[in-house]
């Protein structure tokens, strides 16, 4: 079975530019989570998505966004991208979430603002 | 507020040496644990996981951890490190009510020969 998907690995964009982000989970999952991972803070839960709805939120601001697909993949897009939005975007995706429900990560995006 | 700690950021062992990596969270209610392993450049790896039951749990490539409530912990461990266990290791609490994880700011492992 294949894991998780992300494309594209690497992306460098300059400041005040927008990106999207794509993830395939894996086949059955119907849950898809995203998740920032910087030195300084670590992984920082943003959203997850559940049957094309978001079910839970963490404490980004508005220009962090995302969506899910009826065939489970996600995308997650970033308006006016700032410095600080430099970092390693992860996806992890889950059969259907909460308890029993192990995350299983992507290798993630690389993204440099420069 | 739910968080996990781990408090050794950086852990350096000998190779066929034992180790312990701890982890500490906080939930009101019962947890659901885990930990995870990532190599450079890639994403985490689900090690093992502890949902109820028996609170010594198995994992892959040999890794146990054990779930003590009286502690609030859940530290992992192995009883010989190879070279290839060098890598970062992140504990995880996962609510039950949805799937948001929260992780801890995870363990550095170097492995010498």
């Amino acid at each position: 079975k294949a894991g998780v998907t992300q494309t594209p690995r690497y992306l460098i964009k300059t400041r005040g530019q927008q990106v999207t982000l794509s993830c395939s989970p894996i086949s059955g999952h119907r849950s898809v989570s995203w998740y920032q991972q910087t030195p300084g803070q670590g992984l920082q839960f943003l959203f997850e998505y559940f049957s094309e709805t978001q079910r839970n939120k963490g404490n980004f601001p508005g220009r962090f966004s995302g969506r899910q697909f009826s065939n489970s993949r996600s995308e997650m897009n970033v308006s006016t991208l700032e410095l600080g939005d430099s970092a390693l975007y992860l996806c992890a995706s889950s059969r259907q979430g909460g308890e029993n429900s192990p995350l299983h990560f992507g290798n993630g995006t690389r993204l440099t603002v420069t | 507020a739910q968080s996990v700690t781990q408090p050794d950021i950086h852990i350096t062992v000998s190779e066929g040496a034992s180790l312990e990596l701890r982890c500490n969270y906080s939930y009101g209610a019962t947890p659901y644990l885990f930990w995870y392993v990532q190599s450079p450049g890639q994403g985490l790896q689900l090690l093992l996981k502890y949902f109820s039951g028996d609170t010594l749990v198995q994992g892959i490539k040999g890794f146990e951890a054990e779930f003590k409530r009286s502690q609030s912990s859940f530290n992992l461990r192995k009883p010989s490190v190879h070279w290839s266990d060098a890598a970062e290791y992140f504990c995880a609490v996962a609510t039950n009510t949805g799937n948001q994880f929260y992780f801890g700011t995870g363990t550095s492992l170097t492995v010498i020969p």
